[in-house]
Formats: C-alpha cells, structure tokens, sequence
C-alpha cells in the first residue's frame, strides 16, 4: 500500500470560503503532483512539483495554488470555493526515474461547494 | 506529441473472456508505459507496466503488448472476472517533459457475471 495520505477524504463547504487540501507523502519522492478528476472520468493535472519550493500549473487550468516547503508536504489551496469546483481531486508522487516512473496515488480527497 | 490515445471508451465482457484495452502514442522519447487499475471511490494504481525495450511482458493474468514500430500498446486480460471491474488508464512517461506522465482518457470495463 502506497504511503501517500490526503485529508479530508470528503467536503462539503458553502461558496466562498477558502480551502486547504492536504497531501503528505512518506516515500521521500522529489515529485508530485494534483490532478482533478470527476468519479470515473479523465484525470486532469492541474499542478506538479519537482521538488522543494518547486511548482508548475498543469494542463488544465485551474484557480487553485499550491505550494511544497517540505518534500513530504503539498497542500492545494482554493482562496475562494465555487460550485464549478466541484470535482475529485487526487494526489500522486513518483520517483521521477528514467524507465520507472510509477505514480502512487492517495485516496483522493472528494470536494462538494455548495 | 504528447497525447496518449484510449480506446475503447467503455468495454462490457462476459466473464471468463478476454479484455483489450488499445493505447497510442506519438512522443518517442517515452520510455515508460505503466496501466493503472481505478475502483470507483479510490486513487488509481499500478497494475503492470512496460519498457519500450521488450514486446511483451506478462504478469499472472495481465499481459503488456508492446509494438515500438507502430507506438502502440494494449492491455490484455484473460479470463476476465467480475472483480476486474474498474477503470483502466494508460500511460506513458517519459525525461523529455520532466516525467509527468500523459495518461490516456480510461477505459471503463464491466465483467458480467
């Protein structure tokens, strides 16, 4: 089993208010990444990271930022919560090495706005 | 040329038949093609995975095709069960691009029991 973990695993908040979804990897991994995703659906990158004080946007654009202060740490922040931000969103890391790049994925984090 | 193509869409199979799932790519500096597994309600996982420098690669009822010539590569699935039942997303990834890895649209199987 993965050592990635996301919090919360559901929520439900109201328009406007600011949120924070937490990613914590235990793997030591240099590289990780948010995608969105709704239930069965593609899955969208929406920001990456190679590492400390490292961000990038990913293909979709989205009105989320994200930040990584620790390796272990990459937390995506929403300042203000729209019901078109409802959706999936899910956190992977990956070693990042030529000819072995696998993701390991948290549980994903399900985001209802209101 | 970073695109990675899925088909089909959506699969329904009788239990104890073969899946395939098809998958194309353009970027030939790709020399990582994994098949993740998604339940509904959980992150995406590794099932099996491919380097571009064999054809074929099998892992217990799972089997990579892999034609390097044509950028293609399926899932196979032998006798099909109803706990197969999930998403299926290829991918690829590769240095070029920093290792993000382009994933296909998903394919979502359905085992009849």
């Amino acid at each position: 089993e993965a050592d990635i973990y996301q919090t919360p695993r559901y929520l439900v908040i109201g328009t406007g208010k600011k949120i924070t979804l937490e990613c914590s990897q235990t793997m030591g991994h240099d590289k990780m990444y948010w995608y969105q995703q709704d239930p069965g659906m593609e899955l969208h990158l929406i920001h990456y990271s190679y590492g400390v004080n490292s961000t990038e946007k990913g293909d979709l654009s989205s009105e989320s930022t994200v930040s990584r202060i620790r390796t272990e740490h990459f937390p995506l922040t929403l300042e203000s919560a729209r019901p078109s931000h409802t959706s999936q969103y899910l956190c992977a890391s990956s070693p990042g090495l030529a000819g072995v790049n696998e993701q390991f994925f948290g549980p994903g984090t399900r985001l209802t706005v209101l | 040329q970073q695109q990675v193509k899925q088909s089909p869409q959506s699969l329904i199979v009788q239990k104890g038949g073969i899946s395939i799932i098809n998958c194309a790519y353009e970027n030939t500096a790709f020399d990582y093609f994994p098949w993740y597994q998604q339940f509904p309600g959980k992150g995406p996982a590794l099932l099996i995975a491919i380097r571009p420098d064999v054809s074929e690669k099998k892992e217990g009822r799972f089997t990579i095709s892999f034609n390097k010539s044509a950028k293609q590569f399926s899932l196979h699935i032998m006798d099909s069960q109803p706990g197969d039942s999930a998403t299926y997303f290829c991918a690829a990834s590769g240095h070029t691009g920093g290792f993000k890895t382009i994933f296909g649209a998903g394919t979502r199987l359905f085992v009849k029991a």
